[in-house]
């Protein structure tokens, strides 16, 4: 079966830079996901890595090391509203190939 | 545009009392899935669809859930009787072959129901 780990909490200071890091365990891996989640909302897409290497969109950027089975989220100059709890989720053939397996999720707490 | 609309938001209902949760997807998005979310567990895929068809209900718990979608408009998610283990946000999200290629789900708001 899939199995995600990611850190349940990361603590970081406002305009600081944070990584919060996500191994795996899949058959038949097709990428890595990255969403964000506020308290009582939806989650909502950040990035998407097939390839090895590094994916940047604007303050936020993915890495993915198939080799590994690891990736991280990269949030740089921090800001209050990015508190959120962040899933890292896999594409693979155990989600039937289309659904998406999550990880339980980092909460992210920034202090100013 | 409208994204994905979840109802009803919350429902609290009582152990052995049946529970609908409705789902309208993006227009234009061929594939819907339904997703709970717990403490405990996470966010869990339930089942999906694609072009109407259910593809994948290996994540349905037990007999008790089951979900159709009638038209390319609607989904159902249905729970009968219900427990309060079920206790849960229940979220569906839908995506373009396009996106599902590449990770990206757009989901709705979710339904917490709370089953006492």
């Amino acid at each position: 079966g899939q199995s995600l780990e990611q850190p349940s909490e990361v603590t970081a200071v406002e305009g600081a830079i944070v990584q919060i890091n996500c191994t795996y365990q899949t058959s038949g891996f097709y990428g890595l996901s990255w969403y964000q989640q506020h308290d009582g909302g939806a989650p909502t897409f950040l990035s998407y890595n097939a390839l090895d290497g590094l994916e940047e969109t604007g303050r936020f950027s993915s890495f993915l090391s198939r080799s590994d089975s690891y990736g991280y989220l990269l949030l740089q100059e921090l800001q209050m509203k990015d508190s959120a709890s962040y899933f890292c989720a896999v594409r693979d053939r155990g989600g039937g190939a289309d659904g998406l397996t999550f990880g339980k999720g980092t909460h992210l707490i920034i202090q100013p | 545009d409208a994204g994905v609309i979840q109802s009803p938001r919350h429902e609290v209902t009582e152990m052995g009392q049946e529970v609908t949760l409705r789902c309208k997807p993006i227009s234009g998005h061929d594939y819907l899935f339904w997703y709970r979310q717990t403490m405990m567990r996470g966010l869990e895929l339930l089942i999906y669809f694609n072009n109407n068809v259910p593809i994948d209900d290996s994540g349905m718990p037990e007999d008790r859930f089951s979900a159709k979608m009638p038209n390319a408009s609607f989904s159902t998610l249905k729970i009968q009787p219900s427990e309060p283990r079920d206790s849960a946000v229940y979220f569906c999200a839908s995506s373009p072959t396009q996106s599902v290629g590449t990770g990206e789900l757009f989901f709705g708001e979710g339904s917490r129901l709370t089953v006492l």
